[in-house]
């Protein structure tokens, strides 16, 4: 159970506090994503990247920021602008290319809550 | 932009029964649908998929359907096992790339056994 990995797994923010959540993958993947998971509402895509040094908004991107430095990490930065930040965050991997290009493999998740 | 409808948002049936989730979906142009199965506190995991191409994809004791002309999709578990218990999750692509997928809101099957 391994190839794509998130810690931690519970974080708590403060008022006003910025929090990182990590992500990385050994699978040699070229895309990486962040997903909101709140109940009943399914997966909402925040960023993804296809390549390193660049990535690309999602449908609910506002009051988060990522970064990828390297292929392998893709990190996650909740900041005090989003107002709303208790979730549940999926990173995933996938590949760009090949037959099973569009399957993704999601980490275990962080549940993060406010203080 | 793409919208997927997904019902219902939860279900029960007797261990050894089939059990059926629907999807809708908007785009005309979408043509990749996977579905997610996602344990208790465990990570989403692919379970099937089918493209615009084809009308049904089966694997074992599951199927998914595909009817583009009504612009529904639906998975079919026959045999329910107490492990199928699980949140399911259907998602529509209009291209290529995950990052296109968008997913319904999840229906939560609960097998008794």
């Amino acid at each position: 159970d391994g190839g794509i990995t998130q810690s931690p797994k519970y974080l708590f923010r403060k008022e006003g506090q910025n929090v990182t959540l990590s992500c990385e993958q050994n699978l040699n993947h070229d895309a990486m994503y962040w997903y909101r998971q709140d109940p009943g509402q399914g997966l909402r895509l925040i960023y993804y990247s296809q390549i390193v040094n660049d990535f690309q908004k999602g449908d609910i991107a506002e009051g988060y920021s990522v970064s990828r430095e390297k292929k392998e990490s893709f990190p996650l930065t909740v900041t005090s602008a989003q107002k709303n930040p208790t979730a549940f965050y999926l990173c995933a991997s996938s590949l760009l290319t090949g037959a099973t290009n569009e399957k993704l493999f999601f980490g275990s998740g962080t549940q993060l809550s406010v203080l | 932009g793409e919208n997927v409808e997904q019902h219902p948002s939860t279900l029960s049936v007797q261990e050894g029964d089939s059990a059926v989730i629907k999807c809708t979906y908007s785009d005309s142009a979408s043509n990749y649908f996977p579905w997610y199965k996602q344990e208790l506190g465990k990570r989403p995991q692919l379970i099937i998929d089918i493209r615009s191409n084809v009308g049904e994809k089966k694997d074992q004791r599951i199927a998914v359907t595909l009817n583009k002309t009504a612009k529904h999709f639906s998975l079919h578990i026959t045999e329910t096992q107490p492990e199928d218990s699980a949140v399911y999750f259907c998602a529509a692509s209009t291209g290529a790339g995950s990052y296109q997928l968008t997913f319904g809101k999840g229906t939560k099957l609960s097998v008794i056994p």
